[in-house]
């Protein structure tokens, strides 16, 4: 069955450290994989994805993501955190059935930034 | 252009009453997935809809349903209300190409409160 896993459920870094958000997941087919963040009371902002081609992929806001699939993992990182980072942070699998599709979300990452 | 819009943002219902939230999808977009959202569950798909028919569901009781007009804006339905369906429900539309995935914008979502 499909699934993500996101190890780390609370992170706590310093602001202008590094950081690095992990994800595993498993799926039999190419997967396509996403990273999504949420602030408090908000929807889902899509950070990156990625579909084929280049394993690094770069997004908004300075983040970027590694596709390993040899060790079925999409990691996600920053080389400086701001304080405004602080949020929840979502990996997913995009699943295809036919003509349907759907997301299938890792339990979530919460970030906090000290000052 | 605009985004996804959820109405109404916040709700507070009883048990045993039921519920019916709204999602406008980004025009152009005739796809759209509905997602719950729980502190104990996580992020979990509840159903898609296109063109006017339901055409994938997830893990739900049959309480959960929902439906898609011509314009592509949805309604889910929640009858029977129970405390458990506390939760943020988050809508998201797509273009849903025939071929590959296609990435899946979210909306702000409805809190939905059970007393």
């Amino acid at each position: 069955a499909q699934s993500v896993t996101q190890p780390d459920i609370h992170i706590t870094v310093s602001e202008g450290a590094s950081l690095e958000l992990r994800c595993n997941y498993s799926y039999g087919a190419t997967p396509y994989l996403f990273w999504y963040v949420q602030s408090p009371g908000q929807g889902l902002q899509l950070l990156l994805k990625y579909f084929s081609g280049d394993t690094l992929v770069q997004g908004i806001k300075g983040f970027e993501a590694e596709f390993k699939r040899s060790q079925s993992s999409f990691n996600l990182r920053k080389p400086s955190v701001h304080w405004s980072d602080a949020a929840e942070y979502f990996c997913a699998v995009g699943v295809r059935s036919g003509n349907t599709g759907k997301l299938i979300f890792g339990q979530g990452t919460t970030l906090q930034v000290k000052p | 252009k605009a985004g996804v819009t959820q109405t109404p943002r916040y709700l507070i219902k009883t048990r045993g009453q039921q519920v019916t939230l709204s999602c406008s999808p980004i025009s152009g977009h005739r796809s759209v997935s509905w997602y719950q959202q729980t502190p104990g569950q996580g992020l979990q798909f509840l159903f898609e809809y296109f063109s006017e028919t339901q055409r994938n569901k997830g893990n739900f009781p049959g309480r959960f349903s929902g439906r898609q007009f011509s314009n592509s804006r949805s309604e889910m339905n929640v009858s029977t209300l129970e405390l458990g369906d506390s939760a943020l429900y988050l809508c998201a539309s797509s273009l849903r190409t025939s071929g590959g995935y296609n990435e899946q914008f979210f909306g702000p979502g409805t809190r939905l409160t059970v007393l």
